[in-house]
């Protein structure tokens, strides 16, 4: 499987502020996934990220409050905005598997904490 | 009915005992199960699907598919005190593009 990458690991940041979590795969993918895992929760899914187009948003999440960029097949980064304390998760990036229909596997996650 | 259901535990079981979790989902054209492994501050780990209906072995993990009942269950057998993780079941479904919908994952102790 794809050797999966992410920065950065963790961080602490201010309300209002906005972090940039990068996600970089050693092989090119044509699936990438944004997820968040909320403490104590289960995996949601923030957008499927889109090579040259715009990401495709789950409901309950917006462009504006989680922009995503997709310049090529093996990069890919989620900003998360104008950040509140509601904003601590995990966030996860996974790519689908090469040959495997919807087999994902999952980069190692970024802990980010809002105070 | 949630999409993906799993009893969120503990499951507490002894070591070298046979370890088994449930999942059940709801009938929205699944079509891929998968079961994950996430150890506390880690990312989830793949650790097996099953696309048809019955038994799929690899190694000491067995999963068994019931498509008519609607549930996927995942046995560890010989179970070590390593195996004590979360684990979150997974399922794609039509109706969703494919994507995958997480149940809400079950702790699985294994006490030595």
């Amino acid at each position: 499987s794809a050797v999966i990458s992410q920065k950065p690991s963790r961080d602490i940041c201010q309300r209002g502020t906005s972090l940039t979590i990068q996600c970089q795969v050693d092989s090119q993918v044509t699936m990438m996934f944004w997820y968040r895992q909320q403490p104590g929760q289960s995996l949601t899914l923030i957008a499927t990220a889109n090579q040259g187009s715009e990401a495709t948003y789950e409901s309950g999440f917006v462009i504006d409050k989680f922009p995503i960029s997709r310049p090529n097949l093996t990069f890919s980064t989620l900003t998360v905005s104008n950040m509140s304390p509601e904003d601590s998760s995990i966030y996860l990036c996974s790519v689908e598997g090469q040959g495997l229909t919807d087999t994902q596997y999952f980069g190692p996650g970024t802990r980010l904490t809002v105070l | 009915q949630k999409e993906v259901e799993q009893n969120s535990g503990p499951l507490s079981v002894p070591e070298g005992a046979i370890a088994s979790l449930n999942c059940t989902y709801s009938d929205r054209g699944s079509q891929s199960f998968f079961w994950y492994r996430q150890y506390s501050g880690k990312s989830p780990e793949l650790i097996m699907f099953i696309y048809s209906n019955g038994d799929k072995e690899d190694g000491r993990f067995t999963a068994q598919l019931n498509k008519a009942s609607q549930y996927v269950s995942l046995l560890i057998r010989d179970s070590q005190p390593s195996d004590s993780a979360t684990y979150l079941c997974a399922v794609s479904f039509m109706e969703y593009g494919n994507k995958l919908v997480f149940g809400a994952g079950t702790i699985l102790r294994v006490k030595s």
